[in-house]
C-alpha cells in the first residue's frame, strides 16, 4: 500500500524568509505526485503536480516542488514567503496501479509571521 | 470560489435520522469522490465514482450510501451514524478516471452526530 510522510506538522516563518515542506512516499512503481494547499475557511486547492518529464515543476504563487525518485520524495519550495501563504499544505501520491485513490500526508501547518 | 458545489455547509444529526449531503459540479468532470476528514487529520478517500459506476469503496460502513444519479450529480445518503462519523465530508471531482488528473475539491460539509 502506498503512504505518504510530511515530516513538519507546523511550522512558522517570518515574512521573506525561504520555505522548504519536506514529502516522502513509500511506493516503489510509477507515482503522480500533488501538493494541495488549503488557506483559512477555504477548499483544498492544487498548488502543482508531477506527473513525468522536467523532474522540476512550478506551480501557481511562486510554489515549485522537485521529484527525487532515488529519494522517494517531492519537496515543496518557496524562494521567500508572505504572510499570505498561511494555510495547511498537503502532499498527495497517486500510484498508477492503484487507479484513482489519491493519499494525503498528514498536513504541514505553515505560518507565516509579518 | 470552488467549482464543485456542496450542501449543505453544516449539518447537525441524531443517529435515527436520515439525512443526504449532495455536491455538484458543471466543469464535464467524469469522475467523483467522497473523501472524510477528521480534525487535524488529512483527508480519507470513501468512494470513487468514475462514469457513474461505483468504482472503489474503501471498506466504508454500509450506514453510508453513496449514488451518482448522473454524471455531474453526487450524493452521500446517510442513516444510524455513529458520533465518531462526526467529521468533514469533502466531495471532488476530476476530468476522467485516470490516475494522473487532478481533483478539484468543494468546501465540505461538516457533519455533527449528537
Amino acid at each position: 500500500a502506498q503512504s505518504v510522510s510530511q515530516h513538519n506538522h507546523h511550522v512558522i516563518l517570518s515574512e521573506a524568509a525561504s520555505l522548504e515542506l519536506g514529502c516522502n512516499y513509500s511506493y516503489g512503481g510509477t507515482v503522480n505526485l500533488f501538493w494541495y494547499v488549503q488557506y483559512p475557511g477555504q477548499h483544498l486547492q492544487l498548488l502543482l503536480k508531477y506527473f513525468s518529464g522536467d523532474p522540476l515543476v512550478k506551480g501557481i504563487k511562486g510554489f515549485e516542488a522537485e521529484f527525487i525518485k532515488s529519494k522517494f520524495s517531492f519537496n515543496l519550495r518557496k524562494p521567500s514567503v508572505q504572510w499570505s501563504d498561511t494555510a495547511e499544505y498537503f502532499c498527495a501520491v497517486n500510484a498508477r496501479e492503484y487507479g484513482n485513490k489519491l493519499v494525503f500526508g498528514a498536513g504541514t501547518i505553515l505560518r507565516v509571521k509579518s | 470560489d470552488t467549482e464543485v458545489t456542496q450542501t449543505p455547509k453544516h449539518l447537525v444529526m441524531g443517529m435515527t435520522n436520515k439525512k443526504s449531503l449532495k455536491c455538484e459540479q458543471h466543469m464535464g468532470h467524469r469522475a467523483m469522490y467522497w473523501y472524510k476528514q477528521k480534525a487535524k487529520k488529512p483527508p480519507e478517500l470513501m468512494f470513487v465514482y468514475s462514469y457513474e459506476k461505483l468504482s472503489i469503496n474503501e471498506s466504508v460502513p454500509s450506514r453510508f450510501s453513496p449514488e451518482c444519479p448522473n454524471s455531474s450529480l453526487l450524493n452521500l445518503h446517510l442513516h444510524a451514524l455513529q458520533p465518531e462519523d462526526s467529521a468533514l465530508y469533502l466531495c471532488a471531482s476530476s476530468q476522467g478516471a485516470i490516475s494522473n488528473q487532478p481533483q478539484h475539491f468543494g468546501d465540505g460539509t461538516r457533519l455533527s452526530i449528537l
